[in-house]
């Protein structure tokens, strides 16, 4: 099955720097990464996702990078503000996506100091 | 407003009884899931369920039940077999199954339970 590793479990960072986000996966026919957002008492957010036939997807400030023969996939956070602060999880499609489900990496909490 | 809404928000009990928490959605969604959350260790699936009268067991279904009785309904029972239940558990929904690529898992707030 599926394995999904996250790292760094804390990321501290000064307001107006980047923020990056590791995850490796270990299935090689996932094909479907997608990255919550979980604030403080609330549940998780999709933030973005992006599909194995792209390496690169960007959404304002934030873009995810994808690379299938590595099988590992990024979280780039550009000109980080407070409300950044949050704890992000990455995700992988149980046995390549025939289960059904996603397994989740164990969480990032990335803290931007004003 | 549609969304996923659990409760009780906050939830004790004392050992050896059985609790149930619910979670409700008016999305019209036909996937349904519960997971744990505990300090560093991410998100784990309980349950999850594709469809009304149908359901699967996740990566950690021991010590827990669920019924999908209705589309809107998911409950989850915690029971006494459940060797240590103190955790925040989110429900969440999706259109489709979130691992097929296109179902985007909206969640609850989380209900916290406590043993006691």
């Amino acid at each position: 099955g599926e394995n999904v590793e996250q790292h760094p479990s804390t990321l501290s960072v000064q307001e107006g720097d980047s923020a990056v986000i590791k995850c490796t996966y270990s299935d090689s026919a996932s094909n479907y990464f997608p990255w919550y957002k979980q604030e403080l008492g609330k549940g998780p957010q999709l933030i973005i996702d992006i599909r194995s036939n792209v390496g690169e997807k960007k959404d304002q400030r934030i873009a995810v990078t994808l690379n299938k023969t590595a099988k590992h996939f990024s979280l780039h956070i550009t000109e980080t503000q407070p409300e950044d602060s949050a704890v992000y999880f990455c995700a992988a499609p149980a046995n390549g996506g025939s289960q059904g489900n996603l397994i989740f990496g164990k969480g990032t909490k990335l803290s931007v100091k004003p | 407003d549609g969304g996923i809404t659990q409760s009780p928000k906050y939830l004790f009990r004392k050992e050896g009884q059985n609790v149930t928490l619910s979670c409700e959605q008016n999305l019209n969604h036909d996937a349904m899931y519960w997971y744990r959350q505990d300090p560093g260790q991410g998100l784990r699936l309980i349950y999850y369920s594709q469809i009304v009268n149908d359901f699967q067991k996740g990566d950690i279904a021991e010590g827990y039940s669920v019924s999908r009785e209705k589309k809107e309904s998911f409950p989850l029972t915690v029971t006494s077999a459940q060797k240590n239940p103190t955790a925040f558990y989110l429900c969440a929904s999706s259109i489709r199954l979130a691992g097929e690529g296109t179902g985007e898992l909206f969640f609850g707030e989380g209900s916290r339970l406590t043993v006691l």
